[in-house]
């Protein structure tokens, strides 16, 4: 059972455009969300996250929205980069350590 | 200060057969997840060791088992192969603090096929 999903496997858009990835959970007890970035042959790298308590977290050209109520997240690449190019994931805790549900990613392309 | 290491990074692997991967941690990290990534189903979680001890676990049958060492070096077995065991392995350590929900920092994979 897939407790996070992303139900767009990849996305398009043009350099300097808005990248908008959605992110969707079934698990009311999550309250920790991450965005990772994955290039092939390596593993992920952490770009940003959001705690239950906040609705917006912001780094540089990153941001993350949470709504609770629905149960969704999206990460906002602006202004996208061709170097932004790579599969994205969500992954969510219940804070019982380190437990992450990962969802299935968004592979996302950057048209220069 | 080195990554995440996992080796082997490509391991080929017959039916029945049993397979152990390794991963070292980042210096000073004291938490070992893993994670099998399928074509998907993304990534999903195996089970982290925090001082040598197994913490969480998820839910993949008992054919994975897994061991944490004193120096945070971690080990992943699985018995019996199947099949449907042909996937990425990624280990991500962690600092373990205690902080809920730490960034986890991942090695490259283990590439294993089963055929």
């Amino acid at each position: 059972d897939q407790q996070v999903k992303q139900n767009s496997p990849s996305l398009s858009v043009q350099e300097g455009r808005i990248s908008i990835l959605n992110c969707d959970y079934t698990n009311s007890m999550f309250d920790y969300f991450l965005w990772y970035k994955k290039y092939p042959a390596e593993g992920p790298t952490f770009l940003i996250s959001i705690s239950s308590i906040k609705d917006k977290n912001e780094d540089g050209r990153f941001t993350v929205f949470l709504n609770k109520s629905a149960k969704h997240l999206s990460l906002h690449i602006v202004p996208s980069q061709p170097g932004d190019s790579a599969v994205y994931f969500c992954a969510a805790s219940a804070n019982t350590g380190n437990q992450f549900y990962f969802g299935t990613g968004t592979s996302l392309t950057v048209i220069p | 200060k080195a990554g995440v290491t996992q080796t082997p990074r490509y391991l080929i692997k017959t039916r029945g057969q049993q397979v152990t991967l390794s991963c070292s941690p980042i210096s000073g990290h004291r938490s070992v997840s893993w994670y099998q990534q399928t074509p998907g189903q993304g990534l999903q979680f195996l089970f982290e060791y925090f001082s040598e001890t197994q913490r969480n676990k998820g839910n993949f049958p008992g054919r994975f088992s897994g061991r944490q060492f004193s120096n945070s070096r971690s080990e992943m077995n699985v018995s019996t192969l199947e099949l449907g065991d042909s996937a990425l392995y990624l280990c991500a350590s962690s600092p373990g603090t205690g902080a809920p929900a730490e960034e986890q920092y991942f090695g490259p994979g283990t590439r294993l096929t089963v055929t």
